[in-house]
């Protein structure tokens, strides 16, 4: 089946330690996006590629980056993890149009120690 | 800019009871209209949508409606399993340039007990 995988399921890392999230998807989506999930909150969206285009949001730390090097795979990238930075991340892929819904991932639970 | 407002939770049902979680939202234009659903521990799965005004979404006995002129979609389920137990997300995504974003409302939980 099509889908959108994210690895590992849960990361554990040390305070300051880089640590890189992985995602990918056999959809041929040509943007995938990255968001952030606190407990009982919505996802808040980090940044989106649109092919190789990247969008930043306004107020994402610039201790988040990522890279895409091609359409299946997009990686997001925690230069210095602070304890606030422990949350679920979404990776979710999408046409660019508008009656399309999002295909998200199963998350990665990213714990800081 | 666009926006999701939905009404706040935690929602606790007893099986089979009648559920509505309430959607509205602002937008520019004609948008799509989502629900999301998340169990505990997962990411977000679609669980219908809407792309015009007067559509009805439907899937796993959910059902809401694209009501344009109160700009609504509520989402409804004429009697709730406790599996249906999780967080209901409304969501839209707009038309027009820039606004293709995914924009969330806050989520409701939702607990149904046996």
């Amino acid at each position: 089946d099509a889908m959108v995988i994210q690895n590992p399921r849960y990361q554990v890392t040390q305070f300051g330690k880089p640590v890189t999230l992985s995602c990918s998807q056999t959809l041929n989506h040509n943007v995938m996006y990255w968001y952030q999930q606190k407990s009982s909150q919505a996802p808040k969206l980090l940044f989106h590629y649109y092919d190789k285009d990247f969008n930043n949001e306004a107020d994402t730390p610039d201790n988040f980056q990522s890279r895409r090097p091609n359409t299946s795979f997009c990686f997001l990238d925690i230069r210095s993890p602070g304890l606030g930075d422990a949350a679920m991340y979404l990776c979710a892929t999408s046409f660019r149009t508008s009656g399309v819904g999002y295909t998200f991932g199963s998350g990665t639970r990213l714990t800081v120690v | 800019g666009n926006s999701v407002t939905q009404m706040e939770g935690p929602v606790t049902l007893s099986e089979e009871a009648f559920l509505t979680i309430n959607c509205t939202y602002t937008a520019t234009g004609y948008p799509s209209l989502f629900w999301y659903v998340q169990y505990p521990g997962e990411g977000l799965q679609l669980l219908l949508k809407a792309t015009k005004a007067d559509d009805k979404g439907s899937n796993k006995g959910f059902e809401a409606t694209y009501r344009k002129e109160t700009t609504s979609f509520h989402l409804e389920k004429g009697s709730v399993q406790v599996s249906d137990s999780a967080v209901y997300f409304c969501a839209l995504r707009g038309t027009q340039g820039g606004s293709e974003k995914l924009v969330f409302g806050k989520g409701t939980k939702l607990t149904v007990n046996p």
